[in-house]
C-alpha cells in the first residue's frame, strides 16, 4: 500500500466545474508535489511545497490552484478546465527538499488521480 | 537538447537476458540520482537511488559516470514481472524541491 494518498482515484469533470483533488501522507516529509503526467510520457512537475510553502511553480495556468493546509495535507483546485487537461495526477511527498542528501530527496507517490475533462 | 535523455527503446528481451539502459543529464551540478519503476497505469516507484560508487540491488546494478555525465542501470536474469517503464531521474540541489524525469525506457520480458 502506498503511504501517499490520493482521492478521488477517478473524476470526471465538465469545463465549467470546480473540483479538488486531495493528497495526505503521515510520513513526517516536509516537501510535497504535484505532478501531471500524460499517457506514455514522463511526469511532468507542477508545484512544489517546501515546509507548507509553495517554492516552484512550473507556469502552471492559473485554472490549477494548489494549496497546502498543513504538512500532511496537499490540495489541488481546478476550475475553468479544459479537454487537454485530461490526465493523471500524481501527487508526492519527499523528506526535504534542496541541500539534503540523497536519501531525503527520494520521491514516494501516491496512486494518482485520473483526471478526464469533457 | 533535454536536460535528462533516455534510450528510447523499447527493449523486448527474453526471460534470462541481461539488459542495460542508460541515461545522460546536461546539468553538471546535479546531485541525486535515482531509477524509478511505473508500471503500466501505475504510480513511479523508487527502484534504486544511484551512487557515485556503484551500487547493486540483487538482480540490479547501478552506475554514476560524473564526468560523462551518465547513469546506467543493469538488469540480470530479467524476469517476466521485470517488464515496466524504467524511469531516469536527477535533482538539482540549486534548486529547491526540482527533480527532473527522463522520458523513461519500456522493457517487455518475453517467455
Amino acid at each position: 500500500d502506498t503511504e501517499v494518498t490520493q482521492t478521488p482515484k477517478h473524476l470526471v469533470m465538465g469545463m465549467t466545474n470546480k473540483k479538488s483533488l486531495k493528497c495526505e501522507q503521515h510520513m513526517g516529509h516536509r516537501a510535497m508535489y504535484w505532478y501531471k503526467q500524460k499517457a506514455k510520457k514522463p511526469p511532468e512537475l507542477m508545484f512544489v511545497y517546501s515546509y507548507e510553502k509553495l517554492s516552484i511553480n512550473e507556469s502552471v495556468p492559473s485554472r490549477f490552484s494548489p494549496e497546502c493546509p498543513n504538512s500532511s495535507l496537499l490540495n489541488l483546485h481546478l476550475h475553468a478546465l479544459q479537454p487537454e487537461d485530461s490526465a493523471l495526477y500524481l501527487c508526492a511527498s519527499s523528506q526535504g527538499s534542496a541541500g539534503m542528501v540523497s536519501g531525503a530527496n527520494v520521491l514516494t507517490f501516491g496512486a494518482g488521480s485520473r483526471l478526464t475533462v469533457l | 537538447r533535454k536536460e535528462v535523455e533516455q534510450d528510447p527503446g523499447p527493449f523486448n528481451v527474453p526471460e534470462g537476458a541481461t539488459v542495460a539502459f542508460n541515461c545522460t543529464y546536461s546539468n553538471s551540478a546535479s546531485q541525486s540520482f535515482f531509477w524509478y519503476r511505473q508500471d503500466c497505469r501505475k504510480e513511479p516507484k523508487l527502484l534504486m537511488s544511484v551512487y557515485s560508487s556503484g551500487n547493486e540491488d540483487g538482480r540490479f546494478t547501478a552506475q554514476l559516470n560524473r564526468a560523462s555525465q551518465y547513469i546506467s542501470l543493469l538488469i540480470r536474469d530479467s524476469k517476466l514481472s521485470d517488464s515496466a517503464t524504467y524511469l531516469c531521474v536527477v535533482r538539482y540541489n540549486t534548486n529547491a524541491g526540482k527533480s527532473t524525469f527522463g522520458d523513461g525506457t519500456t522493457l517487455t520480458v518475453k517467455p
